[in-house]
């Protein structure tokens, strides 16, 4: 199993430019979650998906959009860059289950807005 | 605003000593606690979980937790050089999401 994977590793991009950053897993997890982590700092919840078709804001949405059309794949779209978007992007899935097993992360996205 | 809080450190121990991490939370109807370890450039891997009063240990690795205090912490035995990282608290939400605190950096010196 390669568990989650992102895609790319690292991206500069200009003010105003748009961009899709990728998330697959192969672990048969329904949950899947977008996390954004900036210096010294925790991770903030953007996005996060319960199944295939639903999806639900977090608590840093504002940006971003989601879609789920499979098990597999969570992409994150970033509309209209913004510098206060830079910051490494994370990936992770999990299953539901009566306490759950925490989230497994993918390696991140490293994002720079100039 | 459900938060989780840590102190940033670093917590310097010397090699072969017990390390000991805290986390506080705010939100009494937690249940599930995570500690994660965060290797500088990479991707937090899980550690530890726990959901039941107590300790629960794996390894060097003890977690603790007390509901009535809003209290949990991480205790790595015989620490070593390569316990060096940042240990991040999270406590689950609804659907599993976690609530982050800002992370413990724990500095182990040979």
């Amino acid at each position: 199993n390669a568990g989650v994977t992102q895609t790319p590793k690292f991206r500069i991009l200009k003010i105003g430019q748009s961009m899709t950053l990728q998330c697959t897993q192969d672990m048969n997890h329904n949950y899947m979650y977008w996390y954004r982590q900036d210096p010294g700092m925790g991770l903030k919840l953007i996005y996060y998906s319960v199944g295939a078709g639903i999806t639900d804001k977090g608590e840093v949405p504002n940006g971003y959009n989601v879609s789920r059309s499979t098990t597999e794949d969570f992409p994150l779209r970033l509309e209209l860059a913004a510098p206060s978007q830079t910051s490494v992007y994370f990936c992770a899935s999990s299953t539901p289950g009566l306490a759950g097993e925490g989230q497994y992360f993918g390696p991140g996205t490293r994002l720079t807005v100039t | 605003q459900k938060e989780v809080e840590q102190n940033s450190g670093p917590l310097s121990v010397p090699e072969g000593a017990i390390a000991s991490l805290n986390c506080t939370y705010s939100d009494r109807g937690s249940q599930s606690f995570f500690w994660y370890r965060q290797y500088s450039g990479k991707s937090p891997e899980l550690i530890m979980f726990i959901y039941s009063n107590g300790d629960k240990e794996d390894g060097r690795f003890t977690a603790q937790l007390n509901k009535a205090s809003q209290y949990v912490s991480l205790l790595i035995r015989d620490s070593q050089p390569s316990d060096s990282a940042t240990y991040l608290c999270a406590v689950s939400t609804g659907f599993q999401k976690l609530v982050f605190g800002t992370g413990t950096r724990l500095l182990v010196s040979p």
